[in-house]
């Protein structure tokens, strides 16, 4: 059983430059979120897809956007790259959003991440 | 807004012996879920324990126990019989209980070494 995969595991690019980091989710998985995580820092949120529309946003410019597949695989497009973009970016599966499911931990399972540089 | 905090960026051990690395957070929620991860070289996140703010029991995992003192706020786990393995980051992270599978904040980590 395949786990969170992410791609590219390592990338370069130059200043005001874009880029397309890509996750697909643990089997079973319907729900994507992304993280962007500093060097030396905790992740921090960016958004979560489910059933192919953004449903939380943290406190991200709209530089970054994503979109989900019907595959439930996720795509996060960052723009006009800063230096401050330099990150680790995660990627993090879940199953299930229904308000019912409330007790139900929603564990996260987490890839390797996407190393992005910005020069 | 929600907060967690690592007051402790590195911590060392010795291989076999204990060691607690301590997490406080804020929130005005009463019921939320509480994680801590490791994160390994390989950087992949990995849940180690978590604890529902709705049970007063502690979580426990083989080694691996939280001290969950809710009216404090804090939020401490304790590895024993420490491994070379468990040689990582740590992050404390906190969860809205009707946030499924969405937004964790987490602390800003703490890096244990494992001495042989």
């Amino acid at each position: 059983d395949a786990g969170v995969t992410q791609s590219p595991t390592h990338l370069i690019k130059t200043r005001g430059q874009q880029v397309t980091l890509r996750c697909s989710p643990k089997s079973g998985h319907d729900t994507v979120s992304w993280y962007q995580q500093a060097l030396g820092q905790g992740p921090q949120f960016i958004f979560q897809y489910y059933e192919e529309e953004e449903r939380q946003r943290g406190n991200f410019p709209d530089r970054f956007s994503g979109h989900q597949f019907p595959n439930y695989s996720s795509e996060l497009n960052v723009n006009a790259l800063l230096l401050g973009d330099s990150a680790l970016y995660l990627c993090a599966s879940s199953a299930g959003l229904e308000e019912f499911e409330f007790l139900n931990t929603g564990e996260l399972f987490f890839g390797e991440g996407s190393r992005l540089t910005v020069l | 807004a929600q907060t967690v905090t690592q007051s402790q960026p590195e911590m060392s051990v010795q291989e076999a012996e204990t060691v607690t690395l301590s997490c406080t957070y804020d929130t005005s929620e009463s019921d939320y879920y509480l994680f801590w991860y490791k994160q390994p070289p390989s950087r992949q996140m990995i849940l180690v324990i978590r604890q529902e703010a709705y049970k007063q029991q502690n979580a426990t995992e083989n080694r691996f126990s939280v001290n969950f003192q809710k009216a404090a706020k804090s939020f401490s786990l304790k590895i024993s019989d420490s491994q070379l393995g468990d040689a990582a980051m740590y992050f404390c992270a906190y969860r809205n209980i009707y946030n499924q599978g969405g937004k964790l904040i987490f602390g800003q980590g703490t890096e244990l070494s494992v001495k042989p």
